[in-house]
């Protein structure tokens, strides 16, 4: 079975630059989640998502940070314009959509803004 | 809301046991924990239930005390593989599917 897909891996853009990650979850999952790790942090939830609907996005700052999931499947994260303090790994993760199930995690997107 | 993970690093020598603990201040509906290596996903190593079970994966083993809304992980006769940062996220209620992670707990197992 096929993990949760992310991309890119890496990525270094300059302070008041645009960026978009890209995630695809594991075939079949209805909740897909953006997590933001800085470094020497746990991950924190930036957005939750159940099929295409936003079910929590307490934790995203809205005036630079937004996200999309068409179609119920892939999703995207953008941050526009980034922060130094946006330097993190972005992790998607996707689980069935019920309490207490299993949440896989994708590799992660590292972002570094100089 | 986050929960607090203790000790925040440990060192071990192999085949040392060690426990890692989490606790939180709300009613919890299940506990997972995770271990991330460096540069890597947080890789999952089980969920608890409230219902105080618990479980256990080889030499890996959980408990869940719904009581006092703590969690311990037990590491037995540890590897060297068992070293990276352990962390749990914690379910308030069910039906959130939401999970929040605390600080991790960095093990060490040296030779």
């Amino acid at each position: 079975e096929a993990g949760v897909a992310q991309s890119p891996r890496y990525k270094i853009i300059e302070k008041r630059q645009s960026v978009a990650f890209w995630c695809n979850p594991i075939s079949g999952h209805a909740t897909l989640y953006w997590y933001q790790q800085i470094l020497g942090q746990g991950p924190k939830l930036l957005i939750q998502f159940q099929n295409n609907g936003v079910v929590d996005d307490s934790q995203l700052p809205k005036d630079r940070f937004s996200a999309e999931r068409l179609k119920g499947v892939d999703s995207t994260l953008k941050i526009q314009p980034a922060k130094l303090e946006d330097s993190a790994v972005y992790l998607c993760a996707s689980s069935l959509g019920y309490s207490g199930n299993t949440i896989y995690f994708g590799e992660g997107s590292w972002l570094t803004v100089v | 809301q986050q929960p607090v993970q203790s000790p925040q690093a440990v060192i071990l020598r192999e085949g040392e046991d060690a426990v890692i603990n989490c606790s939180s201040s709300k009613a919890l509906y299940s506990v997972h924990w995770y271990r991330q290596k460096h540069g890597e996903a947080p890789v999952f190593l089980m969920i608890l239930l409230k219902g105080g079970e618990q479980k256990g994966h080889e030499k890996i083993s959980a408990s869940f005390n719904e009581k006092k809304q703590q969690s311990s992980l037990y590491l037995t006769a540890s590897q060297l593989s068992y070293s990276g940062t352990y962390f749990c996220g914690t379910e308030i209620g069910g039906g959130s599917e939401k999970l929040v992670f605390g600080k991790g707990t960095k093990l060490t197992v040296n030779p």
